[in-house]
């Protein structure tokens, strides 16, 4: 089955212990993309990538890193997590990168810093 | 920039009566707009698109939507709601001249009564 993966799904912490979610697609897709989701926000781009080892910042990378050193896999990493980055984290990916494509977002993880 | 505006937070309606979900965009050059649906506890999941073409969009589970250049709207719309439709709806948008980038809207919250 065509699918994109997180985990974990659920995750509480505490400020300052570093973390990692990770987000693999079975797709072979070439544009992989963090997202979160707040109330009110909508979804907000972290970073994302066109292909391996090629990452960019999205509109609100501070405090997050990522790396693309397999096509499949996108994971996300938090050094330092904060409250502030208590949310609902969605990653997807696309075929390619021109803008003609939808994207598959993987199921969500929903953290809690404390 | 891009952006994208969803002015109701909620919609409510009846099941069998017609059902609306308004959406504006911005950008700088020509869109694609993209309409996406998140049911309690899942990922998004794609509706349909906009990239070029005939100004009505037909998509998944009877949903449809109308590109309207000159009102930059593209209003997804379903002739006869059903109680299984109600979710949160994202509107997004990507600008042809930085197609990396999809910017979503704030969501609205669609309840459908039967």
């Amino acid at each position: 089955e065509a699918q994109v993966t997180q985990n974990p799904r659920y995750l509480i912490t505490v400020t300052g212990k570093k973390l990692t979610v990770t987000c693999s697609q079975n797709m072979n897709h070439e544009y992989m993309s963090w997202y979160r989701q707040d109330p009110g926000l909508g979804l907000r781009q972290i970073y994302y990538s066109m292909n391996v080892e090629v990452t960019d910042k999205g509109d609100v990378p501070e405090g997050y890193k990522v790396s693309r050193k397999e096509k499949r896999n996108f994971p996300l990493i938090l050094e330092s997590p904060s409250p502030n980055q208590t949310s609902l984290y969605f990653c997807a990916s696309s075929p390619q990168t021109t803008g003609v494509y939808e994207q598959y977002f993987g199921p969500g993880t929903r953290l809690t810093v404390t | 920039a891009q952006s994208v505006a969803q002015p109701e937070d909620q919609v409510n309606v009846a099941e069998g009566n017609p059902l609306t979900v308004k959406c504006t965009y911005s950008v700088s050059g020509n869109p694609y707009l993209f309409w996406y649906v998140q049911y309690p506890n899942r990922g998004l999941q794609f509706l349909l698109k906009y990239i070029t073409g005939d100004n009505l969009v037909k998509g998944s589970y009877g949903f449809e939507a109308e590109f309207n250049k000159s009102q930059t709207s593209f209003h997804l719309k379903k002739p006869s709601a059903l109680v299984s439709d109600s979710a949160l709806y994202f509107c997004a948008v990507r600008d042809l001249t930085n197609d990396y980038k999809l910017s979503f809207g704030a969501g609205t919250t669609v309840t459908v009564r039967a």
